[in-house]
C-alpha cells in the first residue's frame, strides 16, 4: 500500500514570499489533516478535511495559510506571505474516516530566512 | 480545551534497560488515545492504539501501554529496549465524538548500545 506523498521535501524562502505544499493522501482516505511541527514540539493540527469538506480549520493563521482538497483526495497548504517564525515541518496525514488512525507522510520542512 | 502531557522530554537508557514514558490528558470524557513514533529521517508510525476495551494495549515491536482512566494516563512501556528503538515518541488524545486529535510535545529516547 502507498503511503502519503508529500511535496516537496524541504524548501528555504526569505521571509514576506509565498511558499505552496502538495499532498496525496492514501487511496480511499476520506479525512486529510495538515499539521505544523515546530522544533522540539508535537505536531498542531493546522486543517482537517473529510473529503473535500472542512471539518476544523480553528489553529489556521487564515490571515496568511490557506488550504484546499477541491476534489477530496489530493490538497494543497499556502503560505502567502511567509514569516520567520512559520519554520517548522509541514506534516500531511490521512485516515479512513475520521475515527480511525491517521499514517503520516514524511513531511516538508519549511525554513524561512 | 485539552491538553496532552508527556512529561520526559529526553530519556536516555542503555540497552536491555526498561522503558516507560508518561502520558497524560486533560479530557474527561470517552477518549481515544495514540502512541506514535518517529524514527530519525522516518515519518511518524502508529506504534498503538486504544478505542475500548481491555486498558492493556499491545502494539509493535514489543510496546505496550496502560490506559488508567481514574489517572487520565496512557503510559507506554517495554521491557527491554534496543539500541534500534532510538526516535521521538508521541502521545495523542482524541475525545470520543470528536476528529481532532492532540498531540503531546513528544519524549526523545536515546538507546546507546
Amino acid at each position: 500500500e502507498a503511503g502519503v506523498a508529500q511535496s516537496p521535501r524541504y524548501k528555504i524562502i526569505e521571509k514576506r514570499q509565498s511558499v505552496a505544499f502538495w499532498c496525496n493522501p492514501i487511496s480511499g482516505h476520506a479525512t486529510l489533516y495538515w499539521y505544523q511541527q515546530i522544533l522540539g514540539q508535537g505536531p498542531k493540527l493546522l486543517i482537517q478535511f473529510q473529503n473535500n469538506g472542512v471539518v476544523d480549520d480553528s489553529q489556521l493563521p487564515k490571515d496568511r495559510f490557506s488550504a484546499e482538497r477541491l476534489k477530496g483526495v489530493d490538497s494543497t497548504l499556502k503560505i502567502q506571505p511567509a514569516k520567520l517564525e512559520d519554520s517548522a515541518v509541514y506534516l500531511c496525514a490521512s485516515s479512513l474516516t475520521g475515527e480511525t488512525e491517521a499514517f503520516f507522510g514524511q513531511g516538508t520542512r519549511l525554513t524561512v530566512v | 480545551a485539552q491538553s496532552v502531557s508527556q512529561h520526559n522530554h529526553h530519556v536516555i537508557l542503555s540497552e536491555a534497560a526498561s522503558l516507560e514514558l508518561g502520558c497524560n490528558y486533560s479530557y474527561g470524557g470517552t477518549v481515544n488515545l495514540f502512541w506514535y513514533v518517529q524514527y530519525p529521517g522516518q515519518h511518524l508510525q502508529l506504534l498503538l492504539k486504544y478505542f475500548s476495551g481491555d486498558p492493556l494495549v499491545k502494539g509493535i515491536k514489543g510496546f505496550e501501554a496502560e490506559f488508567i482512566k481514574s489517572k487520565f494516563s496512557f503510559n507506554l512501556r517495554k521491557p527491554s529496549v534496543q539500541w534500534s528503538d532510538t526516535a521521538e515518541y508521541f502521545c495523542a488524545v482524541r475525545p470520543g465524538g470528536s476528529y481532532i486529535p492532540t498531540f503531546g510535545r513528544g519524549t526523545s529516547l536515546i538507546v546507546h548500545p
